[in-house]
């Protein structure tokens, strides 16, 4: 009963250094979903992916990157962090959005960026 | 353009007293679903309900009851007889029709005092 799965969970990086953030999921969902969260701001989305190949931007894109080379992982890609990339990162899938299926999301990746 | 507004940052009650918490939305789309998540202290992310837009029955679910009014375009969640377990940050969401995404309120931290 794995559902969403995110690696790492904890992670401090100096600024200018290149990370990946993992996120599995084993329900067979077309949609995944890249969220950050910070004190008063809810939950932005960086990215989402609605299958296999397909990406898209969301609301907070600038300094990302996202593949989805598998249907079931979605990853997310800092490339030069920076200090305001500190933050909480939810990864979520849904089975659809059209249907508008609920989100279930992992246990987030606390990120911090010195 | 879609919005969700939780006015409320903070709420503090003491334990077996009954809560609301608010959610405001705007969409232009006729049709539409409205949710709750739940984020205790732990972290992770818990859906708690789906409405759409075309029924407006109230629901209750032990404890938890929602208020779903299109008249004042709001999704209101009530907590009766508050527990300190119910302590959490609860995020209010909407998704319309044709879009693939999700818009989270900022989120409403509930304190439940013994």
């Amino acid at each position: 009963n794995a559902g969403v799965t995110q690696t790492p969970k904890f992670r401090v990086l100096k600024t200018g250094q290149s990370m990946t953030l993992l996120c599995a999921q084993d329900m067979n969902h077309e949609y995944m979903y890249w969220y950050r969260q910070d004190p008063g701001m809810g939950l932005r989305l960086i990215h989402y992916s609605v299958g296999e190949g397909t990406t898209a931007k969301g609301e907070v894109p600038d300094g990302y990157n996202v593949s989805r080379l598998k249907k079931q992982n979605f990853l997310l890609g800092l490339e030069s962090a920076a200090p305001s990339q500190t933050s909480v990162y939810f990864c979520a899938s849904s089975y659809s959005i059209a249907a508008h299926e609920p989100q279930h999301f992992g246990d987030g990746t606390r990120l911090s960026i010195l | 353009a879609q919005k969700v507004t939780q006015a409320q940052t903070e709420i503090s009650v003491v334990e077996k007293e009954d809560v609301t918490l608010d959610c405001v939305y705007e969409t232009r789309d006729t049709t539409y679903y409205l949710f709750w998540y739940k984020q205790p202290p732990s972290g992770e992310l818990v859906f708690l309900i789906r409405r759409n837009s075309f029924d407006e029955q109230n629901e209750i679910s032990g404890r938890y009851s929602w208020n779903f009014q299109k008249s004042t375009s709001s999704f209101n969640f009530t907590i009766t007889a508050s527990q300190v377990v119910d302590s959490a940050v609860y995020f209010c969401a909407l998704s319309t029709g044709g879009d693939d995404k999700i818009i989270f309120g900022k989120g409403t931290r509930l304190h439940i005092l013994p």
